[in-house]
């Protein structure tokens, strides 16, 4: 079946860049998602992926997908304060088929 | 749109105690989901439904019971509650039309404890 891993937990320091990868092992996936999760709320969308891209660009995030490894990571750029929060990966064919989730990782932003 | 919506935000229960928590959507979305967050273990997927009055089982069912009788609703059910299911609960809905990649959409969620 699926798994999605990612690093359980990333330190960085403000006005740096973070970097949260995640891998999966489903290549006929057709979306990819990165959510946040701030604490005590649920899951926010962030940005999204389709799988016949390489690259996406969403002002301080960019995505990154190298389907062939099966990897995916999401940078943020000059990171703050407000990113602290858990990162989920996930990865879906659409439709009517599930979506399944990283175990997230937990971005601890020191001022 | 008031997307997902659930009640209650906090619950406490004593094992063997049941009780029902409630998910509701106003996006029209045909498949919902319910999940639970443990420390460490990500989301696992409980039950899931794909339209009115079809819900199947996810990879943790144990223990829970779901139906979907409108559209909107999909609430789940613990039976005789334990503390094993002392737990994060978020409910989802999305499209399955490709609308936004069928981005899932997420309540904000129901921290129960059973003592």
């Amino acid at each position: 079946g699926e798994d999605v891993e990612q690093s359980l937990f990333l330190s960085v320091r403000e006005g740096d860049s973070s970097v949260i990868n995640c891998t999966y092992t489903d290549s006929s996936s057709t979306y990819l998602y990165w959510y946040k999760q701030e604490p005590g709320a649920g899951l926010q969308l962030l940005t999204y992926i389709f799988s016949n891209m390489d690259m996406k660009q969403d002002q301080r995030l960019t995505v990154l997908l190298n389907k062939k490894d099966k990897h995916l990571s999401l940078r943020i750029a000059d990171t703050q304060t407000g990113d602290s929060a858990i990162y989920f990966c996930a990865e879906s064919m659409g439709g009517y088929q599930k979506v399944t989730f990283g175990t997230g990782t937990k971005l601890q932003v020191i001022p | 749109n008031a997307g997902v919506t659930q009640t209650p935000k906090f619950q406490v229960l004593k094992t063997g105690q049941s009780m029902t928590l409630q998910c509701a959507q106003d996006m029209n979305h045909e498949y919902m989901s319910w999940y639970r967050q443990d420390p460490g273990m990500g989301l696992r997927l409980i039950h899931y439904s794909v339209g009115a009055g079809i819900t199947d089982q996810g990879e943790v069912p144990n223990g829970y019971n779901v139906s979907r009788s409108t559209t909107e609703d999909f609430p789940l059910r613990l039976l005789s509650a334990a503390p094993s299911q002392t737990s994060v609960y978020f409910c989802a809905s999305r499209s399955t039309q490709g609308a936004k990649a069928d981005t899932q959409y997420f309540g904000p969620g129901t921290r129960l404890t059973v003592l």
